[in-house]
């Protein structure tokens, strides 16, 4: 059974550019989560959607946004990159939007700001 | 707030000694979930366990065990007779429940880097 699938691994941009994310979660989950690891702030809680709706975000700025299409596919978008943005962006995919179910991470996309 | 503790940032030991990773949590709701992850060089975070809050029943998984204390907010990561492959950081991290089991997102402590020397 395939895990979830980060794309790219790796990616380099400028200051002010935008980015896309993909996240492909296990075959059958519904949930998508995001998250951010820096090692100034730990790993941050961006967003959940589950269904194609976005159920809950976290604390950061509207330049975060994303969003899930039917077979569950998510993508998060970054615009206006700052060098503050660089980290390790992590996906996480659940059955049902509920702990009970537990989350499966991917291996995450590293994004480096320049 | 909900806030995760982990007091220790890096933990060196010799192979096959044993090693506790310290988790202290803060939330005001009675109903939360807790979370052991490991993240290895590789970048995926592997999960270990989870608890909800009112299963205070501690958990063994070979040479893993958890320790969860409501009394003193404390969940506590033991490994017995530790290995080099055990070497990696890991993550304690807590999630409030909303009423009927809605997910919100999980808050992390700061993990503690654990090395296994040879």
């Amino acid at each position: 059974k395939a895990g979830v699938t980060q794309t790219p691994r790796y990616l380099i941009k400028t200051r002010g550019q935008q980015v896309t994310l993909s996240c492909s979660p296990i075959s059958g989950h519904r949930s998508v989560s995001w998250y951010q690891q820096t090692p100034g702030q730990g790993l941050q809680f961006l967003f959940e959607y589950f269904s194609e709706t976005q159920r809950n975000k976290g604390n950061f700025p509207g330049r975060f946004s994303g969003r899930q299409f039917s077979n569950s596919r998510s993508e998060m978008n970054v615009s206006t990159l700052e060098l503050g943005d660089s980290a390790l962006y992590l996906c996480a995919s659940s059955l049902r939007h509920s702990w009970d179910y537990g989350y499966t991470f991917g291996s995450g996309t590293r994004l480096t700001v320049v | 707030a909900q806030k995760v503790t982990q007091a220790q940032t890096e933990i060196s030991v010799v192979e096959k000694e044993d090693v506790t990773l310290d988790c202290v949590y803060e939330t005001r709701d009675t109903t939360y979930y807790l979370f052991w992850y490991k993240q290895p060089p590789s970048g995926e975070l592997v999960f270990l366990i989870r608890r909800n809050s009112f299963d205070e029943q501690n958990e063994i998984s070979g040479r893993y065990s958890w320790n969860f204390q409501k009394s003193t907010s404390s969940f506590n990561f033991t490994i017995t007779a530790s290995q080099v492959v055990d070497s990696a950081v890991y993550f304690c991290a807590l999630s409030e429940a909303e009423s009927g089991g809605g997910a919100d997102g999980l808050t992390f402590g700061k993990g503690t880097h654990l090395i296994i020397q040879p």
